[in-house]
């Protein structure tokens, strides 16, 4: 079981709308967690970081929120564009092993006209 | 563009072929990544380099070769492949090669499809 889960596996909206990806991890502890955003064909662009301690990170229509209690994080994304169709991967930082990031799988997003 | 860039950014090739990929960043970076993204994996880290020394080998086929002839540079030699390796093979980047600090900067990937 990977350490790093995200759900839904695909999501498909209309343009404009908002919506929430789901992170749920066991890394502990974990120094940070970030969420990548990953266009087709392309790598993966860092959105936001947030330490253990954080609760919250925005980055223009993207906003992150993380709960240390329940082990999850969610990437909240609003008024959608059709450029928010992507990947987006949940990646955390194992703290026991300063080297070792562990990587999601990723949320497919489809953002459509 | 985030400042790496790889070539070539789709390859081909047979079994019995050697090939090599190429990354270069120019963001004046000290450590450089390879990584390797399948389909229904996560990514998973190949080497690192830090200042031009490999500091990290996870577990991969000697039939992959890493080569970093200085901090702006890293190649990826390639032989004797196997089809499983097809992959996306993505480079980065960092300031420095600590994850828990350094945000890594990806280039676009080379799509390798092993005959």
């Amino acid at each position: 079981k990977n350490q790093v889960e995200q759900s839904p596996q695909s999501l498909i909206i209309l343009e404009g709308k908002n919506c929430t990806l789901q992170c749920n991890y066991t890394v502990s502890p974990f120094s940070n967690l970030r969420w990548y955003k990953q266009d087709t064909g392309r790598g993966p662009v860092s959105l936001t970081i947030m330490t253990f301690s954080e609760n919250t990170k925005s980055n223009g229509r993207y906003t992150a929120t993380l709960d240390a209690d329940t082990k999850q994080s969610s990437l909240h994304i609003t008024a959608s564009q059709l450029s928010d169709s992507a990947s987006y991967i949940c990646v955390l930082n194992n703290a026991g092993n300063n080297r070792k990031l562990i990587w999601g799988l990723g949320t497919s997003l489809a953002v459509n006209p | 563009e985030t400042g790496v860039t790889q070539t070539p950014r789709h390859l081909v090739m047979g079994m019995t072929n050697k090939k090599s990929l190429k990354c270069e960043q120019h963001l004046g970076h000290n450590a450089m990544y390879w990584y390797k993204q399948s389909a229904k994996k996560p990514l998973e880290l190949m080497f690192v380099y830090s200042l031009e020394e490999r500091v990290e080998n996870n577990s991969v086929p000697s039939r992959f070769s890493p080569e970093c002839p200085n901090s702006s540079h890293l190649f990826l030699h390639l032989h004797t492949l196997q089809p499983e390796d097809s992959a996306l093979y993505l480079c980065a980047s960092s300031q420095d090669s600590t994850p828990s600090t350094d945000t890594q900067y990806f280039g676009p990937g080379t799509r390798l499809t092993v005959l």
